[in-house]
Parts: structure tokens; sequence; C-alpha cells
């Protein structure tokens, strides 16, 4: 089984929908991400959860709600996105603490389209 | 100024070849690096760490200047599976939280 796990791998939604993005993650860690990666960009941090707390929100507009049940499950849910939204969105995870924030494990991503 | 740069490329090899890329950051006060590897349609994985001593992993090695602020990934004897996209990380500095600098990365072809 794969450290993280992302599902759906694509999704496609107009403008008026609600959709969620789901990622778990298997490996222990105690923090986790979403990122966001759009073409020729790189990838730019969107929240960040610490023992399920959300410890960084990087001025994400409010039409993504980020949601950490546990520390093994995160979520991402959508609504009422723009077209501009379209973009691979990662989930990773890393074990907090000095020497661990930066050895992220990415999920596979969501290839979003936002019609 | 961007916080990290890297040339894009791509970067065209013949298998067997040696290769390297650079990439500079801005802020002096960062303190951790790393190249991770992307390859197509895949999540960005980590291949190695910066050390200021510099660091070897088989036919990889990096390189930290922290004088001129750049780091450089040097490969070795291409081989066809090292095509992909090299993501240069540079941490913000100290009391950064969790933020990361990412560079937009630079692409390798190793080709027959």
């Amino acid at each position: 089984e794969t450290g993280v796990t992302q599902t759906p791998r694509h999704l496609v939604m107009g403008m008026t929908n609600k959709k969620s993005l789901k990622c778990e993650q298997h490996l222990g860690h105690n923090a986790m991400y979403w990122y966001k990666q759009s073409a020729k960009k790189p990838l730019e941090l969107m929240f960040v959860y610490s023992l399920e707390e959300r410890v960084e929100n990087n001025s994400v507009p409010s039409r993504f709600s980020p949601e950490c049940p546990n520390s093994s499950h995160l979520f991402l849910h959508l609504h009422t996105l723009q077209p501009e939204d379209s973009a691979l969105y990662l989930c990773a995870s890393s074990q907090d603490g000095a020497g661990g924030r930066e050895k992220l494990f990415f999920g596979s991503g969501t290839q979003l389209s936002v019609l | 100024r961007k916080e990290v740069e890297q040339d894009p490329g791509p970067f065209n090899v013949p298998e067997g070849a040696t290769v390297a890329f650079n990439c500079t950051y801005s802020n002096s006060a960062s303190q951790s690096f790393f190249w991770y590897r992307q390859d197509c349609r895949k999540e960005p994985k980590l291949l190695m760490s910066v050390y200021s001593s510099g660091n070897e992993d088989g036919r990889f090695t990096a390189q930290l200047n922290r004088a001129s602020q750049y780091i450089s990934l040097l490969i070795r004897d291409s081989k066809l599976s090292d095509s992909a996209t090299y993501l240069c990380v540079v941490n913000v500095g100290p009391n950064s939280g969790y933020a990361l600098n990412f560079g937009k990365g630079t692409s390798l072809l190793v080709t027959p």
C-alpha cells in the first residue's frame, strides 16, 4: 500500500458544484498538507495541519475548505470554484519536528478541471 | 526576484552523459535545501537533501554554495529512467514554520 493515497485521481466539476478531495496517509506522520501545482508555476502551499490542528492557511480563498478529522486523514472541500482553480492538488505528509518538515511524502494528486 | 530560480530546460542528454543543474535562492537565511524529482503526471518525490559539505548518493551529487546562494545537482552516467523534472526546494528560513520555496523545476530528458 502506498504511503499517501489521494482520491479521486481526476475530477471535472462545474462552477456551482460541491466536491471533496480525500487524502489518507499510512506513514504514521503527524503533519499533513495541501499543495496546489499549476502549469508553469511552482508548488504553492495551501494548508497545513499538525496533530489535527490547522497551523497554516496561506491566504487561500474560502471556496477551499480543509478538514482534518484525525492525523491520518485530510479532506479539501471545494465549492463554487473558478476556472483558474484548475490545477493539480497534492496532499503530502511529514513527520513534524526539526528536520522532518521539509521531507514531504506526496500523494499522487487530484487533477482538477473547473468548467 | 523569485525566491528559487531554476533553468526550466529541457536538458536533452544521451545515455551515459553527465549533466548538472543549478538552482539559486534569494533568502540568505535559508537553512535547509533539497532536490525533489517529479515524473510526468506524477507526484514529487524527495531525491536527496543537500548538506553544507556536499553529499553523494550513487550517481547523484548535491552541492551547496552559501556564499553565492546556489545549490547544484550532478547526475553521472545518465539513465533513461532519470528523465524527469527536478525541483529545487529551499526552506524559507528560521522560524519559517512549514513554508518551503519550490522552484518551477528543471526538465531532463535522457535519450538512447
